[in-house]
C-alpha cells in the first residue's frame, strides 16, 4: 500500500460547483497536511496547510483533516475556471527530518 | 517577495552535453531543494541543501551534481544524461529543511535527445 493515495481524476465540473478533493494515507505519524495547486507547465504553489486534525478555511477553500480515518479533503466553493489545475496533497511527519510525501495529484477542470 | 526563479525555462540537450540549471530565492530561506517531476506524477525529491550544505541525496545518479554557491543560489549540473532523465526539474526553498511550507519555482523543462 502506498503511503498517500489520491484519485488522479480527471475531475470535470461546471462553474459554480462545489469541488471535493481527497487523499488517504497510511502513516499515522504524519502531522502536517498540505494542498498544492499546480497549473499546467508551472511549479506547485502552496495553497493551504493544516497541522494535525481539524478544519481550516481560506476564502473559497476549506481544508479538512481527519486523523482518526487518515483522510484529508480540500473543498472549493463556487469553483471558477481559474481553479482548473492539478491539486496535489502532501504530508509530512515534521520534526525537521522528514521529506514531504506527495499524492499523485487530481486534475480538475472547471467548465464555464 | 515569495518568488523562486529558475533558468532556463526550457532546455534541450544531447546525451554528451554538459549543462546547468539555476535557481534563486531572496526570501532568506536556509533550505533549498531539487525535485524531478515526470508527466502526471508528483514531484520526487532529489537533493536537499540546508545552510548551504548538502543534507540529503536521494540516491540520485552522479550524472546530476548539485551545487549551492550561497544561501540564495542553487545549481544543478548535468552531464551525460539519458533520455529517461527528460522531466520538469523543480527548485524549492523553505525557512528550514523539511519545512512543510515549501515554495516552488516554475521549473525547467528538460529534454534529453
Amino acid at each position: 500500500q502506498k503511503e498517500v493515495e489520491q484519485d488522479p481524476g480527471p475531475l470535470s465540473v461546471p462553474e459554480g460547483a462545489i469541488v471535493s478533493l481527497n487523499c488517504t494515507y497510511s502513516n499515522s505519524a504524519f502531522q502536517y497536511f498540505m494542498w498544492y495547486r499546480q497549473y499546467s507547465r508551472k511549479g506547485p504553489e502552496l495553497l493551504m496547510y493544516t497541522y494535525s486534525s481539524g478544519n481550516k478555511e481560506d476564502g473559497r477553500f476549506t481544508a479538512q483533516v481527519d486523523k482518526s480515518s487518515k483522510y484529508i479533503s480540500l473543498f472549493i466553493r463556487d469553483s471558477q475556471p481559474s481553479d482548473s489545475a492539478t491539486y496535489l496533497c502532501a504530508m509530512s511527519e515534521g520534526g525537521g527530518s522528514e521529506k514531504l510525501v506527495f499524492g499523485k495529484g487530481t486534475k480538475l477542470t472547471v467548465n464555464p | 517577495d515569495t518568488e523562486v526563479t529558475q533558468t532556463p525555462k526550457h532546455l534541450v540537450m544531447g546525451m554528451t552535453n554538459k549543462k546547468s540549471l539555476k535557481c534563486e530565492q531572496h526570501m532568506g530561506h536556509r533550505a533549498m531543494y531539487w525535485y524531478k517531476q515526470k508527466a502526471k506524477k508528483p514531484p520526487e525529491l532529489m537533493f536537499v541543501y540546508s545552510y548551504e550544505k548538502l543534507s540529503i541525496n536521494e540516491s540520485v545518479p552522479s550524472r546530476f551534481s548539485p551545487e549551492c554557491p550561497n544561501s540564495s543560489l542553487l545549481n544543478l549540473h548535468l552531464h551525460a544524461l539519458q533520455p529517461e532523465d527528460s522531466a520538469l526539474y523543480l527548485c524549492a526553498s523553505s525557512q528550514e529543511a523539511f519545512s512543510y511550507e515549501q515554495y516552488f519555482g516554475p521549473g525547467t523543462r528538460l529534454t534529453v535527445t
